[in-house]
């Protein structure tokens, strides 16, 4: 398994502001992938953070709005720019190791 | 594209069996996970599904159809501890690269 680290676990964040996200894994991993779950839904792909090169991000989702960082193996940013009240979310990030989808624990932002 | 449908809530007894049902359309296959959420938490792994077939794990069992775009997820012994949301994702390799896309889950209540 992965063991992965998010930080912050949580912030309360004022319109307009921009927060960044950091995700460290204990361990090399190829693929990581950023997620976004709205309060009461499921998961929502953001994009997947690319080892060297820009994220691939899904449809709905522009690197202007949700920059990604992925300098190594190891570590990735999300940054959530621009804030609004529709923001508020869980941001979670994940990691295939050994086939398997492993999550952090997440980061709650709650835009004012 | 793809897309995943699993009921929105179920309600079951404490003791009894349940099965949580999923299918899905997606055109680039790679395995079908379930996840446990329970409120507050990131996603729990559960299983995973790659041929056809049933994959048991103590009182958790998978079983999947690639033919008919099927899966379930079957609970025995329910326990109290069980109410929580359980999430069908499958990975998807049709754009290149491989991306886990979750449907919106199942909430599922055990009652005493």
């Amino acid at each position: 398994s992965a063991v992965i680290s998010q930080k912050p676990s949580r912030d309360i964040c004022q319109r307009g502001t921009s927060l960044t996200i950091q995700c460290q894994v204990d361990s090399q991993v190829t693929m990581m992938f950023w997620y976004r779950q709205q309060p009461g839904q499921s998961l929502t792909l953001i994009a997947t953070a690319n080892q060297g090169s820009e994220a691939t991000y899904e449809s709905g989702f522009v690197i202007d709005k949700f920059p990604i960082s992925r300098p190594n193996l190891t570590f990735s940013t999300l940054t959530v720019s621009n804030m609004s009240p529709e923001d508020s979310s869980i941001y979670l990030c994940s990691v295939v190791t050994l086939g398997e989808l492993f999550f952090g624990e997440g980061s709650r932002l709650t835009v004012l | 594209g793809q897309n995943i449908d699993q009921p929105t809530e179920m309600t079951a007894t404490e003791g009894a069996i349940v099965q949580i049902n999923c299918t899905y359309q997606t055109s680039g296959f790679n395995g079908l996970f379930w996840y446990q959420q329970h409120a507050g938490e990131a996603p729990t792994f559960l299983s995973y599904n790659v041929l056809d077939g049933l994959e048991e794990k103590g009182r958790f069992s998978s079983f999947l159809s690639r033919s008919k775009g099927y899966s379930y997820l079957l609970l025995k012994e329910l326990q109290m501890k069980d109410s929580a949301s359980y999430l069908c994702a499958v990975r998807d390799r049709s754009t290149g690269g491989f991306k886990t896309i979750f449907g919106a889950g199942t909430r599922l209540f055990v009652k005493a």
